[in-house]
């Protein structure tokens, strides 16, 4: 059984920067992307981006392009997601998945983390 | 951009009741359609994948339907703990990734 970790909740002043993180256990990433995907308070559910950890290749969503790096360190089975330039509006629980679907950009989460909650304040 | 729209915003139901989602994306995702369930404080739950296969674990009660633009989640006799909400989201094209607004199912 996959578990997905996450780092905790952390505040950020406007502008700063964020870097979440995502631990795997139980089993390694395999040919399976990590998905991130965030949450307002209140809101739906918003995808960000897709990371495949065979070769780091990456596809964001365009709203967060060049603003947002996904990163993976197989050694370590841990997925990042650095977000940047933080606003108010990019307060939300952010999440990590492993999908269900093996090599397919973007495929559905099967195994989620636990949510990280980012708050962005002055 | 794919677009999802999903109705109806909320479904007022009592246990033992058939609950019917729709999901209609603004152009064609094959069966590429997922759909999960959320509740308060806690992560999605993968519930469909490829419009219509039930993830590991999922109850039978849960079916998916669907091809092209026009996707439904049927719950067969809802139990009190399927109240929640629902969202579907498309991986056929970029956009990837993208999730519908979502379906409150709350108990009448």
């Amino acid at each position: 059984q996959v578990q997905l970790v996450q780092s905790g909740a952390e505040v950020k002043k406007p502008g700063a920067s964020v870097k979440v993180s995502c631990k795997a256990s139980g089993s390694t990433f395999s040919n399976y992307g990590i998905s991130w995907v965030r949450q307002a308070p209140g809101q739906g559910l918003e995808w960000m981006g897709w990371i495949s950890p065979n070769n780091g290749y990456t596809n964001y969503a365009q709203k967060f392009q060049g603003r947002v790096t996904m990163t993976i360190d197989t050694s370590t089975s841990t997925a990042y997601m650095e977000l940047r330039s933080l606003r108010s509006d990019d307060t939300a629980v952010y999440y990590c998945a492993r999908a269900a679907i093996e090599f397919i950009v973007g495929a559905p989460g099967l195994y989620w983390g636990q949510g990280t909650l980012i708050t962005v304040s002055s | 951009e794919i677009v999802l729209t999903q109705s109806p915003g909320t479904l007022s139901l009592s246990p033992g009741e058939r609950a019917t989602l729709s999901c209609r994306a603004s152009q064609s995702v094959s069966n590429f359609l997922a759909w999960y369930q959320q509740k308060p404080g806690q992560a999605p739950r993968l519930l469909i994948s490829g419009a219509s296969s039930r993830a590991t674990g999922i109850p039978d009660r849960f079916s998916g339907s669907g091809s092209g633009t026009d996707f439904t989640l049927t719950i067969s006799r809802l139990e009190p703990e399927d109240f929640a909400v629902y969202f579907c989201q498309q991986y056929a094209s970029s956009p990837r990734g993208i999730f519908g607004q979502g379906t409150r199912l709350e108990i009448k």
